[in-house]
């Protein structure tokens, strides 16, 4: 158990729809990192917050929006699904404002969008 | 640009030695991690190299060679449960190496 905990672990929705994943990173960890991975491919990282501010931004659609709140659970939200946006979303966090050499993934939420 | 190649399968047998190469191409460097991560899991590290040389971690071992751009993952005493999928990073260029970008994935399969 890594300490990062995520949910819904898994959801099922429709094209067109909205849905927000929340992660709460392990106790004192300040920067939260949102991935997306899919069978074809792999690991993309999304975006990241630190502390409460948006730090990093990777191949983040513009559908997609994430936040960190003051007690430092942060939230991925996914909007106007397509059947393509389904995958697993993996929060990770670490204490640190960049990744170091060490980031700590939660369990992932499936989504699956029909 | 930054690119990490990683192959996409290897299959070893139990109680054998594997590695698991990984190749980058970045401008800068500041380290190569390994992250093992089993069918439906979380991704978990493994082991981090930021000098050349070898790191031992019990059954695994990590090496690089910065002059290269090249490491591997050394896995010894293969166990069934060593089946998995195992990724490199490096921090991306892209987020300011605020964040790891990984390779593919190299996916491990250990027979009996």
């Amino acid at each position: 158990d890594s300490g990062v905990t995520q949910t819904p672990k898994h959801l099922i929705t429709a094209t067109g729809q909205r849905v927000t994943l929340r992660c709460s990173p392990r106790s004192g960890d300040l920067s939260v990192y949102w991935y997306q991975q899919s069978l074809d491919q792999g690991l993309q990282f999304l975006i990241q917050y630190y502390n409460g501010e948006e730090r990093a931004k990777g191949n983040i659609l513009e559908r997609f929006s994430a936040q960190q709140f003051p007690d430092l659970h942060s939230e991925l939200n996914l909007s106007s699904l397509e059947l393509g946006d389904s995958a697993l979303y993996f929060c990770a966090s670490s204490p640190r404002s960049d990744s170091g050499n060490t980031i700590y993934f939660g369990e992932g939420s499936w989504l699956t969008v029909v | 640009g930054q690119s990490l190649e990683q192959p996409s399968e290897v299959t070893a047998v139990e109680g054998a030695i594997v590695q698991i190469n990984c190749t980058y191409q970045t401008s800068g460097f500041y380290g190569l991690s390994w992250y093992q991560q089993h069918d439906g899991g979380a991704p978990t590290f493994l082991s981090y190299n930021a000098l050349d040389g070898l790191e031992e971690t019990g059954r695994f071992s990590s090496f690089l060679s910065r002059s290269d751009s090249y490491g591997y993952l050394l896995l010894q005493e293969l166990q069934m449960k060593d089946s998995a999928s195992y990724f490199c990073a490096v921090p991306g260029l892209n987020t300011g190496r605020r964040a790891l970008t990984f390779g593919s994935g190299t996916r491990l399969q250990v027979q009996p």
